[in-house]
Formats: structure tokens, sequence, C-alpha cells
């Protein structure tokens, strides 16, 4: 069971926008940067967003990252069909006084 | 280059324990700040992180899981091994090992491991 929560499916037609949310809480999301992951069927997932709104090198301007208060968003812009993947958020949790690693519930984005 | 790739069965009979190794190249687990952590997902679902450990043999481990789990490191041949006791068809799942940098920005492939008598 995660506790970082996500819309499971999103679509919009190309060269659209999508906008994928995440939400937790003030021992995640709230206290911590929040990382999105890109995973295409079959493949290893791929780092999109790291510290809340950074993309690493090679990541589109397509790509980007919000936080507010205890939740996150991913927006892409100019949806291609390349970009028909599943999407996962993923941040630090300390709500059982120790550090762990949380992952969301995963999205998954179809392009009309 | 950064790779990892993880090794170990395919298949493992309910109540084993499974070794997997994570050997990796382009970087040092004994450099400050370095982790590799262990992430699977069970055919069809999310992603579930299962631990970290550190250059200074800092250990972290999923709460859900802390009790199966132990993560440990050879600096000198670039792995890290992971080992869960008492596997359980659940447990089926593709397990990959990662380098957060932060954000898990290194994958390995993966390797699918079936737990099945």
């Amino acid at each position: 069971q995660s506790v970082l929560t996500q819309p499971p499916s999103v679509s919009a037609a190309p060269g659209q926008k999508v906008t994928i949310s995440c939400s937790g809480s003030s021992s995640n999301i709230g206290n911590n940067y929040v990382s999105w992951y890109q995973q295409l069927p079959g493949t290893a997932p791929k780092l999109l967003i790291y510290e809340n709104n950074k993309r690493p090198s090679g990541i589109p301007d397509r790509f980007s990252g919000s936080k507010s208060g205890t939740s996150a968003n991913l927006g892409i812009t100019g949806l291609q069909t390349g970009d028909e993947a599943d999407y996962y958020c993923g941040t630090w949790d300390s709500s059982l006084s120790v550090y762990n690693y949380v992952f969301g519930t995963g999205t998954k984005v179809t392009v009309l | 280059q950064i790779t990892l790739k993880e090794s170990g069965p395919t298949l493992v009979k309910p109540t084993q324990t499974l070794t997997l190794t994570c050997t990796f190249s382009g970087f040092s687990l004994s450099t400050s700040g370095v982790g590799v952590g262990w992430i699977r997902q069970p055919p069809g679902k999310a992603l579930e992180w299962l631990a970290l450990i550190y250059w200074d043999d800092d250990k972290r481990y999923s709460p859900s899981l802390k009790s199966r789990l132990s993560i440990t490191k050879d600096t000198s041949k670039n792995q890290v091994v992971l080992t869960m006791t008492n596997m359980d068809p659940v447990d089926t799942a593709t397990y990959y090992c990662a380098l957060p940098r932060p954000g898990f920005d290194y994958w390995g492939q993966g390797t699918l491991v079936t737990v099945s008598s």
C-alpha cells in the first residue's frame, strides 16, 4: 500500500498537455524533495524530475515538476506518442521515525 | 559511464532465501554520499522500494519488509548484495538496483524472480 496517491490514468491527444498529481503527507512530500520517473513498457524506470522541478541532462523541457504543500505535479506538454508510459512519483518518508523511500501508485498516460 | 546490473536466480521455491547481486561500474561505493538501492515491481504493479546502503554502511529498509531483508556491500568488487528470506509467490517481481543522486537516476535492467514450487 503506497502512501503516495496518483490517478490511475490520464489521457490526451497529441500536442496537448497532461498533469499527473501525487498526493502525500507532511511526513513525505511535505518535507522532502519529489522525483518523477517514466517507465516505458518493458523497460526500467527513467528519472524525469528530481528535487521537485529539476530535469536531468537530456530530459526535454516538455516535462516539468512542481510541489505545493503535501502534493506534487508532473506536467507534460506537447504530448507525443512516445510519452505513452507509466509515471511514478517518489520521495523519502519519515512517518515511522526512520527514513524510507516511497513510490506513488503510478499513472498510465495514454495518447489518444 | 555508470552501469548497474542485477544477477541472481530466476526461480526460487517458497520459504527459500533469495540472494541478488548488483554489480556496478562508473562510481565507487567508498565515495562520500554514494548509495545503492533495490526496488522491485510485481508484474503489472507499481514500484516498491526495498532497501538502500550508503558508502558509510548506513542501511535503510522498507518498514514492511525489514525483518526479511539484508543489504551488504563489497566495495572492492563494486557489488551490493540483497538477501530476502522466506520467499513467497507474492514476492514474484522484477528486481532492480539503482543509484540515487538524488532521485534514482541510474537503473539496472532488472531481473525477474519467480517464486513457485
